[in-house]
């Protein structure tokens, strides 16, 4: 099953103690983000990767990093999380033209930041 | 900056009916790609619809519509025969053409469907 996937699903840490999100796909898409939701603001795209070792930063990329060492593989780490943190994270991943750089998003996790 | 905006928080609809959601945009741009999303309580994201800029016909998507001007800058969805799994939050966004896959989401619009 063509699949983006994400761990973990919910995620309750303390200010200053780093974590790593993960995400994989298995459509062997180029393209691959990260996505924060906050209510009232929508969806704001945090980092974008056109492919292994490539990455740009979004709107939003004040403390977090990305690495994209596998085509499938784009985890999100929070060097040092802060309560303003604390939100809905999704990953995505599209291929180029032929499909419209249509988006799968991964089912989200919930990160709270204490 | 490009710019997506949803002026409608919220909208509702009877069960049966036509609504439309409003999405204006903002780009220097000539050629690009412009999506609808739908996420119901589950929070998982959902295509409804796509549009390349360079087409002039408007997409469709079985009871899902876009009105696309161009001109205007304005993507509204249509959706017909309303039916109660409609009800989810909408979400419009914007691909920046020529980049790495930069997109801009609008905030939503919260579709309630009245039985």
């Amino acid at each position: 099953e063509a699949q983006v996937t994400q761990n973990p699903r919910y995620l309750i840490t303390v200010t200053g103690k780093k974590l790593t999100v993960t995400c994989s796909q298995n459509m062997n898409h180029e393209y691959m983000s990260w996505y924060r939701q906050d209510p009232g603001l929508g969806l704001r795209q945090i980092y974008y990767s056109m492919n292994v070792e490539v990455t740009d930063k979004g709107d939003v990329p004040e403390g977090y990093k990305v690495s994209r060492k596998e085509k499938r593989n784009f985890p999100l780490i929070l060097e040092s999380p802060s309560p303003n943190q604390t939100s809905l994270y999704f990953c995505a991943s599209s291929s180029g033209t032929l499909s419209s750089y249509e988006q799968y998003f991964g089912p989200g996790t919930r990160l709270t930041v204490t | 900056a490009q710019t997506v905006t949803q002026s409608q928080p919220e909208m509702s609809v009877q069960e049966a009916e036509t609504v439309t959601l409003s999405c204006t945009y903002d780009t220097s741009e000539s050629d690009y790609y412009l999506f609808w999303y739908k996420q119901p309580p589950s929070r998982q994201m959902i295509l409804v619809i796509r549009q390349e800029a360079y087409k002039q016909q408007n997409a469709t998507e079985n009871r899902f519509s876009v009105n696309f001007q161009k001109a205007a800058k304005s993507f509204s969805l249509k959706i017909s025969d309303s039916q109660l799994g409609d009800a989810a939050m909408y979400f419009c966004a914007y691909r920046v053409p020529n980049t790495g896959n930069q997109f801009y989401f609008g905030t939503g619009t919260s579709l309630t469907v009245i039985p």
